[in-house]
């Protein structure tokens, strides 16, 4: 069966560090990959795509790559800044629809 | 522009209950999804729509069902709650792109947080 998986565990980074949170995916073949952010008590906001032919896609202090060999996706955030702290959630395509992991917490800590 | 918008926003359900969460987007999309969030298990979808007068199960259908009867409007039906319900719902919606499946961003709605006694 098709799985997502993010690290469980929630990422605890001084602010200035860069954040990376990892998407890990089996039984996939993905044209595209998706991050979201969610806030608590909030829906999830989009962030970033990258297609499977796009080994790297920037915007602004955010970076995601995707490894379609090693099926994982890296999510980067520079200089992180406590406004940063949120869950993160990656997304892969399933005919008209997206499958979510379970999202990474993230909190940046002044 | 509202986006997407879910009503109500909490509810409180006795067990055997019925109800139902409305989605609407007002941003003309073809697809339309609701999907369920809960403690250690993430997003999963329940039910999504293609167009008006579509509808498909998706991983957890079962005690719910919906219906597109406009564009801009997708219903989530629960006929009899049971606790295992309980949960927090969200809408999300997005365009049709030509030429394919979507590749495009899900706009999502706030939530309904939904309790079963």
């Amino acid at each position: 069966s098709q799985k997502i998986e993010q690290n469980s565990e929630a990422l605890n980074i001084q602010e200035g560090k860069t954040a990376t949170l990892t998407c890990n995916y089996t039984n996939y073949s993905p044209a595209y990959l998706q991050w979201y952010r969610q806030d608590p008590g909030r829906g999830p906001v989009f962030l970033l795509l990258i297609r499977e032919n796009e080994k790297e896609k920037r915007k602004e202090r955010l970076k995601v790559t995707f490894d379609t060999t090693l099926k994982q996706s890296l999510f980067h955030i520079t200089a992180s800044q406590p406004a940063d702290s949120a869950t993160y959630l990656c997304a892969l395509p399933s005919r008209y629809a997206l499958n979510f992991g379970k999202g990474t917490s993230l909190l940046v800590t002044p | 522009n509202a986006g997407v918008t879910q009503t109500p926003k909490f509810r409180v359900l006795k067990t055997g209950q019925s109800m139902t969460l409305l989605c609407a987007q007002d941003m003309n999309h073809e697809y339309m999804y609701w999907y369920r969030q809960d403690p250690g298990m993430g997003l999963r979808l329940i039910h999504y729509s293609v167009g008006e007068g579509t509808t498909a199960k998706g991983e957890v259908p079962d005690g719910y069902n919906v219906s597109r009867l406009k564009k801009q409007n997708f219903l989530l039906g629960l006929e009899s709650a049971a606790p295992s319900q309980t949960s927090v719902y969200f809408c999300a919606s997005r365009e049709r792109l030509a030429g394919g499946p979507s590749t495009g961003e899900l706009f999502f709605g706030e939530g309904s947080r939904l309790t079963v006694l």
